[in-house]
């Protein structure tokens, strides 16, 4: 089956880094993507990874390990604004072949003062 | 249109009555995804359209929801017989259909409809 985990609050305090983990099990890989959803609003696309390593944007930063079905979300600098839920998602590969992607429960995360 | 758009974007409803929830994706995305996200829990896959056709409807809870996309474009969720447990934000989501890779495959969402059964 397909399960992906992630913690589901987190507490951190402002101009502090958080790393928020996904671990996940599917039917293989096709890829792994991060959103961050604020209250009431869509997911927006933060990063993505297909190969392993980090993959560095401005503040946020995000790393894969395919062998061992492993993620993280780093989030350096943190501001108020960055208090949301965080989904990860990963793209399994389906003989049928299409782009479905299995979510996270997602993380609440809190910025502190 | 530049984003995906849904409508409306609350929607109370009583219990037995049947409603209709509308997503207009981004113009030249074939794919095209209904999700469904309760409080506190993930986003639950519902169905997926490529073109006017639905590949992948094992998402949907019951035969009390179905789903019709026309010309490639507007998709409509339609719900019947509403029960209190299908009070959630439906979110719809849409992304071209290929190459499956890059940044680029991953979704665009829309604003979601929250719906609420009393």
């Amino acid at each position: 089956g397909q399960n992906i985990d992630q913690p589901t609050e987190m507490t951190a305090t402002e101009g502090a880094i958080v790393q928020i983990n996904c671990t996940y099990q599917t039917s293989g890989f096709n890829g792994l993507f991060w959103y961050q959803q604020h209250a009431g609003e869509a997911p927006t696309f933060l990063s993505y990874n297909v190969l392993d390593g980090l993959e560095e944007k401005g503040r946020f930063s995000s790393f894969l390990s395919r062998s061992k079905g492993y993620s993280y979300l780093l989030l350096k600098e943190l501001q108020m604004k960055d208090s949301a839920s965080y989904l990860c998602a990963v793209r399994p590969m389906f003989s049928g072949g299409y782009n479905k992607l299995i979510f996270g429960a997602g993380t609440r995360l809190a910025v502190h003062p | 249109g530049a984003g995906v758009s849904q409508s409306p974007s609350n929607k109370v409803t009583e219990k037995g009555k049947d409603v209709e929830l509308r997503c207009d994706p981004i113009s030249g995305h074939t794919a095209l995804y209904w999700y469904r996200q309760s409080l506190g829990q993930g986003l639950e896959f519902l169905i997926y359209f490529q073109g006017n056709s639905a590949p992948d409807k094992s998402g949907l809870p019951s035969d009390r929801f179905s789903a019709e996309r026309t010309g490639g474009s507007v998709s409509t969720l339609t719900i019947q017989r509403t029960q209190q447990e299908d009070s959630a934000v439906y979110l719809c989501a849409s992304s071209p259909h290929s190459p499956y890779r890059g940044p680029g495959s991953g979704y665009t969402f829309g604003s979601g409809t929250r719906l609420t059964v009393v």
